[in-house]
């Protein structure tokens, strides 16, 4: 079975350009979350979605953040306008009801 | 409100060393509780899981017991191998009724093991 997709795996942009991040989670996955990693912040939860509506926005930063989902089959992270704080890791995971989250490989950015 | 708190790393052991990582919380419910594993270049991966006190998870040889007493959830290995060299995430969830809680990750430690 395929895992969660992400694209792109390696992002390079320059300050002020808009970021598109996506992902396809697991068939028949009803949760889907973003998250950011960073070597000062860990781990963040930036957004989750239950049935492709969100949930939980708390975590999206700023106005410059933007998530959807469609359908149930593909969700982006939009970033605009980028800016070089937002150089992360950026993982999907999607999940069926309670159990155990499934991470994508992540999406590198690097904004200069 | 709901948090992890893990030993700080990096942690640099030889193989076959006995490995333990630290993992405390705090969580306004009941708890399940979770490590993570993250290999170079990859997502994160389940590694092994608790969902109620005194439940022990395991897997690959990695052992967690679920200590309410202490809020803790150490990890655990008896003899370490150059392939567990990765980043560590302990990690828990409370649920709400029917609905999914956040997951809250642990800042990560690294470990890396010596031939």
């Amino acid at each position: 079975d395929a895992g969660v997709i992400q694209s792109p795996r390696h992002e390079v942009t320059e300050m002020g350009q808009e970021v598109t991040l996506r992902c396809k989670p697991i068939s028949g996955h009803d949760y889907l979350f973003w998250y950011r990693q960073t070597m000062m912040r860990g781990l963040e939860l930036l957004i989750y979605f239950n049935n492709n509506v969100p949930i939980d926005d708390s975590g999206m930063p700023e106005d410059r953040f933007s998530a959807k989902m469609p359908n149930a089959s593909f969700s982006t992270l939009k970033i605009q306008p980028s800016e070089p704080r937002d150089s992360a890791v950026y993982f999907c995971a999607s999940s069926f009801s309670r159990r155990e989250l499934f991470f994508g490989e992540g999406s590198r950015l690097t904004v200069l | 409100g709901d948090s992890v708190t893990q030993m700080e790393g990096p942690v640099t052991l030889s193989e076959e060393a006995f490995l333990t990582i630290n993992c405390t919380y705090t969580a306004t419910g009941y708890p399940s509780l979770f490590w993570y594993v993250q290999y170079p270049g990859e997502g994160l991966q389940l590694l092994l899981k608790a969902t109620k006190a005194d439940d022990k998870g395991s897997n690959k040889g990695f052992e967690a017991t679920y200590r309410k007493e202490t809020t803790s959830f150490h990890l655990e290995k008896g003899s370490v191998q150059v392939s567990d060299s990765a980043v560590y995430f302990c990690a828990l969830s409370v649920y709400r009724g029917s609905t999914l809680g956040r997951l809250y990750f642990g800042r990560g430690t690294q470990l890396t093991v010596w031939p």
